[in-house]
């Protein structure tokens, strides 16, 4: 079992539709960080949560430490969206991150 | 502007030569590190380098080598020993004490 584990893998929706992507891990952590690759591949962080709850823009991320969970939300969705999100933990006395297998998200006009 | 920069993003080689990898980063962050990332799967840690001079390898760094001689350099060579080379290939910095991960565009490298 992965110790950063996302879902769904994949997900498809229409325009203005509301988007929940969720990552649970196994391990303990010290940051939990929201990140979004396009198609060419670039990676942009979104978020990096130690506790409850950030917003950018229609970006909303929680986090739930007791339950180690993360959701990343996002509202009045776009098909500008469409992206891979990937969930990466950070354990460990070296600071390595721990990444999840990401979100394939495809918004359809 | 403080960031993270890997170059190039777009690199093509043929087969049986080596490659080298360029990420720099003017955050005056101590810890780097690289990652490889295949189609429809994450990202694996190639090597790390919490301070200069010294580098550790992390899950996959077979057919992999790096050097950390500046603070702001950590170059990652791709050799003729790596049995499949094309794949994206992500470069990110830490600060001292930070939790917080800073991250280039990538590279993708396509060996033909």
């Amino acid at each position: 079992k992965n110790e950063v584990e996302q879902s769904p893998q994949n997900l498809t929706a229409q325009e203005g539709e509301f988007i929940t992507i969720n990552c649970s891990y196994s391990v303990g952590i010290s940051a939990l960080h929201w990140l979004q690759q396009h198609p060419g591949g670039g990676i942009v962080s979104l978020f990096m949560l130690s506790s409850g709850k950030k917003k950018h823009g229609r970006l909303i991320a929680t986090i739930n430490i007791q339950e180690k969970h993360s959701s990343l939300h996002i509202t009045a969705s776009h098909p500008r969206d469409s992206a891979v999100y990937i969930c990466a933990v950070r354990s460990g006395s070296n600071y390595q991150l721990i990444w999840g297998a990401g979100t394939k998200l495809i918004i359809k006009p | 502007d403080g960031g993270i920069t890997q170059s190039p993003k777009y690199l093509f080689r043929k087969e049986g030569q080596n490659v080298t990898l360029s990420c720099e980063q003017n955050l005056n962050h101590d810890a780097m590190y690289w990652y490889r990332q295949d189609p429809g799967q994450g990202l694996r840690l190639i090597y790390y380098s919490q301070i200069v001079n010294d580098f550790q390898k992390g899950d996959i760094a077979e057919g992999y080598s790096v050097s950390r001689e500046k603070k702001e350099s950590f170059p990652l060579t791709v050799t003729s020993a790596q049995k499949n080379p094309t794949a994206f290939y992500l470069c990110a910095s830490r600060g001292r004490g930070s939790t917080e991960a800073f991250f280039g565009q990538g590279t993708r490298l396509t060996v033909v």
